[in-house]
C-alpha cells in the first residue's frame, strides 16, 4: 500500500525559505521508474506543479518557479524534500507530494496515481 | 492564470450526462497523447480518473470517459451521481522541460 504524508511548518514569514518533506511508504525512490513531485493549490483556487524527482535523479521544475525551487531525495529515509527561497503572501497554498510510476520506460504524461494528504503553509509576517 | 482552460462550472441532474472540456494548444493537450483528469472533493486530496487521453484505472467507474480532438480534451460523466460533485482538473504533458501543466479546473455539481 503506498502512502504519501507532507510535513513542514505551517506559517512561515515573507523572504524565508521554505522547506517541506514528503516522507512515503510502499514503494521505493530506487526503482527504476518511480517518481514523486510536489502540486500546490492556493485556497479556492487550481492546481499548479511545482516539482518533480525520479529513481535515476533526473529533477524537473516548474519553468515559472524554478529559480526558487530544489527538490532532493533521500532514499534511505524514503523522504523527498522540497524547499522553496522567498517565500511571498502569493505562495500560501496547501503543499501536496504525490507518486508517478513511468511504466514501459516512459515518463511522459503519466498520471500521479497517489496523493499525500497535503499540508497547508501560510506565508505572512 | 493556468495553462489550460477549463470552464468554472458544470451542472446536470442525476442520470445525465455532462462534458467538461480541457483546452490547451499544440505544445500540450494537441501535442500529445497524454491527457489525465483528476476528481477533487471539499478538502481531498485529488484522485486521478483518466490518464492518457481516453483510459480508466481500476476502481473509476465506467461512467467517466476521456477524449481528445485538436487541442481540446474532454471529460464525460455518464449517469451523473451524487457523489460525482466535486472540482475536475485536467493536466497535460507540455514537454521535458515542463512535463505536467494543471488546467483552471472545473466545479460540477448535481442538481
Amino acid at each position: 500500500q503506498i502512502t504519501l504524508k507532507e510535513s513542514g511548518p505551517t506559517l512561515v514569514k515573507p523572504t524565508q525559505t521554505l522547506t517541506l518533506t514528503c516522507t512515503f511508504s510502499g514503494f521505493s525512490l530506487s526503482t527504476s521508474g518511480v517518481g514523486v513531485g510536489w502540486i500546490r493549490q492556493p485556497p479556492g483556487k487550481a492546481l499548479e506543479w511545482l516539482a518533480l524527482i525520479y529513481w535515476n535523479d533526473d529533477k524537473r521544475y516548474s519553468p515559472s518557479l524554478k529559480s526558487r525551487l530544489t527538490i532532493t531525495k533521500d532514499t534511505s529515509k524514503n523522504q523527498v524534500v522540497l524547499t522553496m527561497t522567498n517565500m511571498d503572501p502569493v505562495d500560501t497554498a496547501t503543499y501536496y507530494c504525490a507518486h508517478r510510476y513511468c511504466s514501459g520506460g516512459s515518463c511522459y504524461g503519466v498520471p500521479f496515481g497517489y496523493w499525500g494528504q497535503g499540508t497547508l503553509v501560510t506565508v505572512s509576517s | 492564470q493556468s495553462a489550460l482552460t477549463q470552464p468554472p462550472s458544470a451542472s446536470g441532474s442525476p442520470g445525465q450526462s455532462v462534458t467538461i472540456s480541457c483546452t490547451g494548444t499544440s505544445s500540450d493537450v494537441g501535442g500529445y497523447n497524454y491527457v489525465s483528469w483528476y476528481q477533487q472533493h471539499p478538502g481531498k486530496a485529488p484522485k486521478f480518473m483518466i490518464y492518457e487521453v481516453s483510459k480508466r484505472p481500476s476502481g473509476v467507474p465506467d461512467r467517466f470517459s476521456g477524449s481528445k480532438s485538436g487541442n481540446t480534451a474532454s471529460l464525460t460523466v455518464s449517469g451523473l451521481q451524487a457523489e460525482d460533485e466535486a472540482d475536475y482538473y485536467c493536466s497535460s504533458y507540455a514537454g521535458s522541460n515542463n512535463p505536467v501543466v494543471f488546467g483552471g479546473g472545473t466545479k460540477l455539481t448535481v442538481l
